[in-house]
């Protein structure tokens, strides 16, 4: 158990549809940070909030969005969905970015898009 | 996007045997982890690696961050049934910020 939960676990979305996931960190932690994880693969960096601002971008289009809220929880948000956005979700929290600081990973959250 | 090389990618082994997987990149990393992922979970962290040459064990797990800095080794000394899952590796780079690159897992699955 490592106190970083999301919601909701599964989700079936339509192509072109809007979608939002979310994320609690676990306490204290100040930075979140997203992956998408196809299947059969490792998880891939989306983007990272520290202190509510954008502080890191994968290789994602800018239909993914996010934002990160005063009590560090997170949304991550995906427009225009296309059947490749078919992924796990990941969202991982850490204190800070040094030595000792590792990422704590939720559930994730399944998302099919048809 | 950018994986890190972990092989073997799936391998069988009987309940009590040792275990070794490896992971490589092409970039130098400052921090190697390994994670375990089961199915329908989050990987879980196992160990973290800050230097190079290091060797840290947990339990019945020893990692090394090897020397060049450009990979990481991982034991699992007597395994068990509930080792079974996908085990990940992830260096750990700065470019601005701090992300993880993640490898391509190695499946293990434990025969009784």
């Amino acid at each position: 158990e490592t106190g970083v939960t999301q919601s909701p676990t599964h989700l079936i979305k339509t192509r072109g549809q809007q979608v939002t996931l979310r994320c609690s960190s676990q306490s204290g932690h100040n930075t979140v940070s997203w992956y998408q994880q196809a299947l059969g693969q490792g998880p891939q960096f989306i983007f990272q909030y520290y202190r509510e601002e954008e502080n890191g971008r994968g290789n994602f289009p800018p239909r993914f969005s996010g934002l990160q809220f005063p009590n560090y929880s997170s949304e991550l948000n995906v427009n225009a969905l296309e059947l490749d956005d078919s992924a796990l979700y990941l969202c991982a929290s850490s204190l800070g970015q040094g030595r000792g600081t590792e990422a704590f990973f939720g559930q994730g959250t399944r998302l099919t898009v048809v | 996007g950018q994986q890190l090389n972990q092989s073997p990618q799936s391998m069988f082994i009987q309940e009590g045997e040792d275990v070794s997987m490896n992971c490589t990149s092409s970039s130098i990393f400052n921090t190697w982890l390994w994670y375990k992922q089961d199915p329908g979970e989050g990987p879980v962290l196992l160990i973290a690696l800050y230097k190079a040459g290091e060797l840290t064990s947990n339990g019945r797990l020893t990692a090394q961050f090897g020397t060049t800095r450009k990979d990481s080794f991982l034991n699992i000394s007597a395994s068990i049934p509930s080792d079974v899952g996908i085990y990940f590796c992830a260096g750990r780079s700065y470019s601005g910020t701090y992300k993880y690159i993640f490898g391509t897992g190695t499946r293990l699955k434990v025969l009784a």
